[in-house]
């Protein structure tokens, strides 16, 4: 089975930080990405990512960046947090292929909450 | 990109079907149509997809109009365990790896015992 890992299932953080979320995909997946989920508002894309060192922005780009240095692994980067990005941020990856569409697969959340 | 209107809530009983709705006028030849549930406390996870044709699993159906404008993803026989909100997207196939995937807000499924 397709494993997504978010390395921390509940962050607390300060205004100001800078903040670190990273998500590990044991699949070789070309396709990263990274939601946000807030009561009523559904997932919201942030940024995706195609491949090694791409980056796309998604809906809601502001106030993130992102890293991809190794295939594996996608940063979501918050380089100084406030209180409107408390929220539940959701990693997700996928296979690419020109001959199928593979599903998502999803990690089970990083709830971050800043003070 | 292409967009999915679902209703927002949505009541069932248990043990009977449930068939949830969902609208994508302007999807494109190549766009496949995913759905997805995201039950409390736990990221989405894959439920089915398909592209022209109706598609059957182990965890629903997959009914896909003539004109591909509309699709349902039937349950069954809906239980407890199905509670959740489910998502209904658009993806393309994809002649490059560029995958833009955008959810929209879904459908909250109650279900009765």
């Amino acid at each position: 089975d397709v494993k997504v890992t978010q390395s921390s299932r509940y962050l607390v953080k300060r205004t100001g930080e800078k903040v670190f979320l990273e998500c590990v995909q044991d699949m070789d997946h070309e396709n990263m990405f990274w939601y946000r989920q807030d009561p009523g508002l559904g997932l919201r894309l942030i940024y995706f990512s195609y491949d090694v060192k791409m980056k796309e922005k998604g809906d809601i780009p502001e106030g993130y960046s992102v890293s991809r240095e190794k295939k594996e692994r996608f940063s979501l980067i918050l380089e100084s947090a406030s209180t409107n990005q408390t929220s539940m941020y959701l990693c997700a990856s996928s296979l690419w292929s020109v001959n199928y569409n593979s599903p998502l697969h999803f990690g089970n959340g990083t709830r971050l909450t800043v003070t | 990109d292409a967009k999915t209107t679902q209703p927002n809530s949505m009541e069932s009983n248990e043990e009977e079907p449930v068939h949830l709705p969902c609208n994508h006028s302007t999807i494109s030849g190549t766009d496949y149509i995913h759905w997805y549930r995201q039950l409390p406390s736990q990221g989405p996870e894959y439920v089915i997809h398909g592209l022209t044709s109706n598609v059957n699993n182990r965890m629903a159906s997959l009914a896909i109009a003539e004109d591909r404008k509309s699709s349902t993803l039937i349950l069954h026989r809906a239980t407890l365990r199905d509670a959740a909100v489910y998502y209904c997207i658009l993806r393309d196939v994809g002649k490059t790896s560029y995958d833009k995937v955008i959810f929209g807000p879904g459908t909250s499924l109650s279900v009765i015992p």
